[in-house]
């Protein structure tokens, strides 16, 4: 049963970058046909795709946050990492790392694995 | 982007009722769609996905109909601990989208 573990600093200054490790246990990051993903939640609402990286090299990202967001893994770490930059109040929220499993012949995705989130305030 | 719509926002129901919980897609999204339980405080938890399918240690008493546009999530006789709320989310088009989420209450 894989597991994941957010980490990073719980509050960020305006205009700075948002920095978040996902830990994984319990599966290899490596695996080629997993989604490792961020979402968040901002306070008492739903929720909102950041954005996933594939096979360790083909991230993808919501065009709603994609200028400002970067999501890469360290394979040697069995983790994989949010940047987002520029942040504004607007960005305070509970963030998730997930894993998304892509069965083969189902052509879809879902969320079968998530952290235990991570709230993140901006605030100077 | 792809818009989900749930209804209802939230709903009071008594242990043992059976509760139904609507998804509606702002396209068709064939059946690439899966329904998460968020309990106060805690991460979502993944119930049903491709429309249909239980997630693996989820009880029978969850179920999931539908395809193209309209899809639902009943709970057969709801339980003390099913009170939480509910999103859909459709993985038919990037970026993939939630559903504003149904509270389902304690009568």
């Amino acid at each position: 049963q894989v597991q994941l573990q957010e980490s990073g600093p719980g509050l960020v200054k305006p205009s700075q970058t948002l920095s978040l490790t996902c830990t994984v246990s319990g599966g290899s990051i490596s695996s080629g046909s997993d989604y490792w993903s961020w979402i968040r939640q901002h306070p008492g609402k739903g929720l909102e795709w950041i954005g996933f990286i594939y096979n360790s090299v083909s991230p993808y990202y919501n065009p709603s946050l994609k200028s400002r967001v970067t999501i890469s893994v360290d394979t040697s770490k069995n983790q994989f990492s949010l940047r987002l930059s520029s942040v504004t109040a607007a960005d305070t929220a509970i963030y998730y790392c997930a894993r998304a499993v892509a069965p083969e012949d189902s052509g879809s995705y879902w969320f079968d694995s998530w952290g235990q989130g991570t709230l993140v305030t901006v605030s100077s | 982007d792809i818009q989900m719509t749930q209804s209802p926002s939230s709903l009071s129901a008594s242990v043992g009722d059976r509760v139904t919980i609507t998804c509606r897609a702002s396209q068709s999204i064939s059946r690439y769609l899966h329904w998460y339980q968020q309990k106060l405080g805690k991460a979502p938890k993944l119930l049903i996905y491709g429309a249909s399918s239980l997630q693996s240690g989820v009880p029978s008493r969850f179920s999931g109909s539908g395809s193209g546009t309209e899809f639902t999530l009943t709970i057969s006789s709801v339980q003390p601990e099913d009170f939480a709320t509910y999103y859909c989310q459709q993985s038919f088009s990037t970026p993939p989208t939630f559903g504003q989420g149904t509270k389902v209450e304690i009568k």
